[in-house]
């Protein structure tokens, strides 16, 4: 079973646009619903996260949305950059049992 | 402040050999993680420590692979007989007790022959 599914799996921004990405759960038990960042060759490095008693967190150019009676999340990027080209994973998180469950990830391209 | 490091960043090995992994997590934090990346795919949870304890194991993590975690700071990860099914990157995590912010190392990349 999956339990975190992303899409779209590839996404291409002219520079300025807006970039949306999703991600759908299945299991109510998480509290903690993060986005990461990866560059090639480098880690996740943690770029917003929200908890499920808000409906919105904006953080800069960076913003999630959250659904809870519909288990759905999503990033918006907005005045997108070349810069942030670059892999997005969604992951769900519950604090008590440690682990993240990951999206497949999405692979942003920002073209200038 | 360091991040979380990992030791080597690449190794490649022959089938059969067994390989050693090293994770130092940032200094202050109680949690230490262990997943596994393929190309194209989002990390894969393997096991996670509270200081020395070994709280959870994926059912991913077959018997070949052990972690450790002796004195609650830094971690290993030993590959026993490794598969050409085990290429791929391994990284390792750590956060504060709360388990929120999980740090990523920069992942130690794994190639069997």
């Amino acid at each position: 079973q999956q339990q975190v599914k992303q899409s779209p799996q590839s996404l291409i921004v002219q520079k300025g646009g807006i970039s949306i990405i999703n991600c759908a759960y299945e299991n109510t038990a998480f509290d903690y619903f993060p986005w990461y960042q990866q560059f090639p060759g480098k880690g996740p490095a943690l770029l917003i996260a929200i908890r499920p008693d808000v409906s919105e967190k904006k953080e800069g150019r960076f913003t999630i949305s959250f659904n809870k009676s519909a288990k759905q999340f999503s990033l918006h990027i907005m005045d997108s950059q070349p810069g942030d080209s670059a892999t997005y994973f969604c992951a769900v998180l519950n604090t008590n049992a440690g682990k993240s469950t990951f999206g497949d990830g999405t692979t942003l391209t920002v073209k200038p | 402040d360091t991040g979380v490091s990992q030791d080597p960043r690449h190794k490649i090995t022959k089938r059969g050999q067994n390989v050693t992994f090293r994770c130092d997590p940032i200094s202050e934090h109680n949690r230490l993680y262990w997943y596994r990346q393929t190309l194209g795919q989002g990390p894969e949870f393997l096991t996670y420590f509270q200081n020395e304890a070994q709280l959870e194991k994926s059912r991913l993590l077959s018997d070949r692979f052990s972690a450790e975690r002796p004195k609650g700071s830094f971690s290993t990860l030993e590959i026993q007989r490794t598969e050409q099914g085990d290429s791929a990157m391994y990284l390792c995590a750590s956060s504060g007790l709360a388990g929120e912010t999980q740090y990523f190392g920069p992942g130690t990349r794994l190639l069997v022959l």
